[in-house]
């Protein structure tokens, strides 16, 4: 089975601060994707950024990038010059290759400050 | 493109009722999931549906059953309704190929009285 764990349930900082957010899987698979969704007050869940298991290099997108250690299990997201906008529950979650089922932490909400 | 929609964004059942959830997909997008969000439990995957087929399904009791029509809409009901039904229910939908990006809509919010 395959499971996600994100320990920090609540996180806050000030705008323009950085954040990094932890969040530690396992699976016995080899294949998989690992992806950080947001989710506003609206609910609607957004995708922030993904990793593909087999590439070694940190995917980035703009201010938010990802810090994956495989061997370690480990895929945390860093958000660079937080946005007012970025407040939201971050959530973690893991793809195995070729089932559409993601399996999802339990998220980290996470406040952005004036 | 529009994207994924989910009707209707909010419902109140009474316990012992059922109740049917409807999920539209991204055009021409062939994968439906749908998950269940609660504060309790977080995000659970229910099932996943392509091409009118079940192809995966989570760990929920028979109550939860879904279903997905020749234009991929995808519909999902819950029979014999429990207080503990009352939940976030989002759909995602995902292109042809394997491991795309799943898209979500805003959910359902249902709540068991």
């Amino acid at each position: 089975a395959q499971t996600v764990t994100q320990s920090q349930p609540e996180m806050s900082v000030q705008e323009a601060e950085t954040v990094t957010l932890s969040c530690t899987y396992d699976t016995s698979e080899n294949n998989y994707y690992l992806f950080w969704y947001k989710q506003p007050p609206s609910r609607q869940m957004i995708l922030v950024i993904r990793q593909e298991a087999y590439k070694q290099q940190n995917a980035t997108e703009n201010r938010f990038s990802v810090n994956f250690q495989k061997a370690a299990k480990s895929f945390s997201l860093k958000i660079s010059d937080s946005q007012l906008g970025d407040t939201a529950m971050y959530f973690c979650a893991l793809l195995l290759w070729g089932a559409q089922k993601l399996v999802f932490g339990q998220g980290t909400r996470l406040t952005i400050n004036p | 493109k529009a994207g994924v929609t989910q009707t209707p964004r909010y419902l109140i059942k009474t316990r012992g009722q059922q109740v049917t959830l409807s999920c539209s997909p991204i055009s021409g997008h062939r994968s439906v999931s749908w998950y269940q969000q609660t504060p309790g439990q977080g995000l659970q995957f229910l099932f996943e549906y392509f091409s009118e087929t079940q192809r995966n399904k989570g760990n929920f009791p028979g109550r939860f059953s879904g279903r997905q029509f020749s234009n991929s809409r995808s519909e999902m009901n819950v029979s014999t309704l429990e207080l503990g039904d009352s939940a976030l229910y989002l759909c995602a939908s995902s292109g042809a190929g394997q491991n795309t990006e799943a898209f979500f809509g805003q959910g359902t919010r249902l709540t068991v009285v």
